[in-house]
């Protein structure tokens, strides 16, 4: 069974701070992604990550993904009071079900 | 192109009761998913359609539930009987599996349905 482990479980800075937050598995995944969730509301998708120590950076948000393919890394940088929500990593791929980790919960206070 | 659609966005029903959910996925999307998501969890997986196809269904999917997607396109999720342990926000989401080759398989998810069992 492919599981994700995500931590922090929680999460609570100031305005301007930076933070990093990881996915890890003991399982190899030829794709993962990873999503902001709002209360009441459906995972938002980030970024997908496909390659090997793949880097993509979304506006002050940097992913990574490991060479092996089995973990991953978020850092925001200069964190604002929008930024708060729930984030998700998930593993999957062609051919393989979508595993999500259990989230960070993020809260960035003004 | 408007995304994933969920229907109804909220449902509060009573023990025992049927309960139907729809989903309609991003139109060229070939792959649905239905996820069950409580409070402070991620997504667990239910189940997933190739076209018309279920093709696979999690052990969560206890035989008073069943999916369709009859034509291929939106799906639905009906739990028969439901008991208060069905409370969770229901998900749905969509993706366009890659033609051998590529690894490529983002899912776009839709807003939930919220189910509220009495």
């Amino acid at each position: 069974t492919q599981l994700l482990e995500q931590s922090p479980q929680f999460l609570s800075i100031q305005e301007g701070e930076n933070l990093t937050v990881y996915c890890n598995s003991s399982s190899v995944f030829s794709s993962l992604q990873w999503y902001r969730q709002e209360p009441g509301e459906g995972p938002v998708l980030l970024v997908t990550v496909v390659t090997g120590g793949e880097v993509k950076k979304l506006k002050r948000l940097t992913f990574q993904f490991g060479d092996a393919r089995k973990d991953s890394s978020l850092h925001i940088t200069a964190a604002q009071p929008g930024d708060t929500g729930l984030y998700l990593c998930a593993g999957g791929g062609y051919g393989q079900n979508f595993v999500f980790g259990p989230g960070t919960r993020l809260s960035v206070l003004p | 192109d408007t995304g994933v659609s969920q229907n109804p966005r909220h449902k509060i029903t009573k023990r025992g009761q049927n309960v139907t959910f729809r989903c309609d996925p991003i139109s060229e999307h070939n792959r649905l998913y239905w996820y069950r998501q409580t409070l402070g969890q991620g997504p667990e997986f239910l189940t997933y359609f190739q076209n018309e196809a279920q093709l696979e269904k999690s052990r969560l999917l206890s035989d008073r539930f069943s999916a369709e997607r009859p034509k291929g396109s939106f799906s639905t999720l009906e739990i028969q009987r439901t008991e208060q342990g069905d409370s969770a926000m229901y998900l749905c989401a969509s993706s366009s599996a890659q033609a051998s080759g590529t690894s490529t398989d983002t899912q776009y998810f839709g807003p939930g349905t919220r189910l509220t069992v009495l």
